[in-house]
C-alpha cells in the first residue's frame, strides 16, 4: 500500500542549531503537505509545495519538493524554543481524494 | 482556532462499551476527515465525508463507522471497545474533498478505554 515515511523519527537539537526532517513517499505525489503538532494540541497546516523541484520558504523554514515528486523536506534554521513539536508530511492517495500522513518527526529544542 | 469543533474533548469508558464522536466542520466546509493518533502511531486516516457521502475509506475497522448529515455534521461511532482504541481522534474538514485542499483540524477526542 501507499506509504509515507518520515526520518528521524525523534531529533534534539540545542537551541539555535538547524534541524532536517525527510518524508519519502512510495509513490509519486501529485503535491505535499506540512503541518505542525505542538505537544497537547492538534496538526496546523503549514505549507504546500505542488511542482517538481519547489522551494519556498517561511521565515526561517525553508521546504523543498524533489524533482522526483516522491520525496520532500522541511529545514529550520537557528531552532527556537518554539520550533518543538511533530512536523508531519502529507501525501494525496493514489485513489480517493484525502491524504496519507507520514509518521512525523518528534523535534525537540534544548534551551 | 481552526474553526472545527469537536465533542466530547475527553472520555473515558470501559471495554467493551460504544461511544460517538461528534465533529462540526468550519462553515462552508464540505468535506469532513476523520483521523486516529495513537502515542506509538502517527495519524491514521480513518474515513472521509464528502457533502453527506462517503468518499475514502482508510484504515477503519469493522467496529467502527461514521456518517456525515445533511447538516454537514459529522459523527464517530465506536462499539465493542477494546483497550487498544484508547487514542486521540481528530476530526478534519476542508472546502472541497481534493487532495490539494488544506485541512483543518479540530483539538481532536481523548479517548481512554478501561
Amino acid at each position: 500500500g501507499q506509504q509515507v515515511m518520515q526520518i528521524p523519527q525523534y531529533q534534539h537539537v540545542q537551541e539555535g542549531e538547524d534541524f532536517t526532517t525527510y518524508c519519502n513517499s512510495s509513490t509519486t505525489l501529485s503535491n505535499i503537505q506540512w503541518y505542525k503538532q505542538r505537544p497537547g494540541g492538534h496538526p496546523v497546516f503549514l505549507i504546500q509545495l505542488v511542482k517538481s523541484g519547489e522551494v519556498k520558504k517561511q521565515k526561517r523554514l525553508t521546504f523543498q519538493f524533489g524533482e522526483a515528486k516522491k520525496n520532500s523536506s522541511l529545514h529550520i534554521t537557528a531552532t527556537q524554543t518554539t520550533d518543538v513539536g511533530t512536523y508531519f508530511c502529507a501525501g494525496p492517495a493514489n485513489t480517493g481524494n484525502q491524504f496519507y500522513f507520514g509518521t512525523g518527526t518528534s523535534l525537540t529544542v534544548i534551551p | 482556532d481552526s474553526g472545527v469543533t469537536q465533542t466530547p474533548k475527553h472520555l473515558i469508558t470501559a471495554t467493551g462499551q460504544r461511544v460517538t464522536l461528534r465533529c462540526s466542520p468550519r462553515s462552508g466546509d464540505l468535506s469532513v476527515y476523520w483521523y486516529q493518533q495513537s502515542l506509538d502511531q502517527g495519524l491514521q486516516f480513518l474515513i472521509q465525508y464528502y457533502n453527506g457521502e462517503e468518499r475514502a475509506k482508510g484504515n477503519i475497522l469493522e467496529r467502527f463507522s461514521a456518517q456525515q448529515f445533511p447538516d454537514l455534521h459529522s459523527e464517530l461511532n465506536l462499539s465493542s471497545l477494546e483497550l487498544g482504541d484508547s487514542a486521540l481522534y481528530f476530526c478534519a474538514s476542508s472546502v472541497r474533498g481534493q487532495a490539494g485542499n488544506t485541512i483543518y483540524f479540530g483539538e481532536g477526542s481523548w479517548l481512554t478505554v478501561v
